[in-house]
């Protein structure tokens, strides 16, 4: 089956400190890596896809990267609003269901 | 553009009790999905729609789940008799097409409480 892994579990930061998460994959064949944002009580809220090794995707303090094995999300200069759980998903073998990983907790301290 | 939405946003039943979720899509996605996250774990794909059919159920745990979408819109996930393990986040997504060329939309979830 399919395996996503997400390290570090828990993550906290000063504002303004950068860091990078980081999801590592093994699958047959990458059909998409996925980026949401899950704030508490909420559902997944969708961020970023990257298709092939080497494809950077940027949104405000964020960037996602791919290689052929893992992706990182780099967080520069984070505030205290980029707090929450950071969870990458890849599809299966047939599209029909996303596998995730157990996410990263980010906590930015003002 | 509504998102997904999903009914109730909590509930709290007793062991052997019956529960049913309700899941509306966003307009339009004829792909539905649900999903469940149980304490300490990685969200775990449940099943998927494609319209009012069903293509993977391949991630029910067993025959006390059933999931319906009658005329191919909104869906409901039936849990009968409910056991305790059973409680945990359960999520509804929907796309516009399958997975690894469309990206699913999330709704806030339903937590399930089974005492």
């Amino acid at each position: 089956e399919d395996q996503v892994t997400q390290s570090p579990e828990a993550l906290r930061l000063q504002e303004g400190e950068s860091s990078s998460l980081n999801c590592s994959y093994t699958v047959s064949g990458l059909r998409g890596l996925f980026w949401y944002r899950q704030d508490p009580g909420k559902g997944p809220e969708f961020l970023f896809t990257l298709y092939s090794a080497g494809e950077e995707k940027e949104k405000e303090r964020l960037k996602a990267t791919l290689t052929k094995k893992e992706s990182f999300l780099h967080i520069t200069a984070p505030k205290p609003e980029d707090s929450a759980t950071y969870l990458c998903a890849v599809p299966g073998d047939n599209f029909n269901k996303f596998y995730f990983g157990s996410g990263t907790k980010l906590n930015v301290k003002p | 553009e509504a998102g997904v939405t999903q009914f109730p946003s909590h509930s709290v039943i007793e062991k052997g009790q019956t529960v049913t979720l309700r899941c509306d899509p966003i307009s339009g996605h004829d792909n539905l999905y649900w999903y469940r996250r149980v304490m300490g774990k990685e969200i775990k794909f449940l099943l998927h729609f494609v319209k009012e059919s069903k293509q993977d159920e391949s991630g029910m745990p067993n025959n006390r789940f059933l999931a319906e979408r009658t005329g191919g819109t909104y869906s409901t996930l039936k849990v009968q008799p409910a056991e305790l393990e059973d409680s945990g986040v359960y999520f509804c997504a929907s796309s516009q097409l399958a997975g690894g060329a469309d990206t699913q939309y999330f709704g806030p979830g339903t937590r399930l409480t089974v005492l």
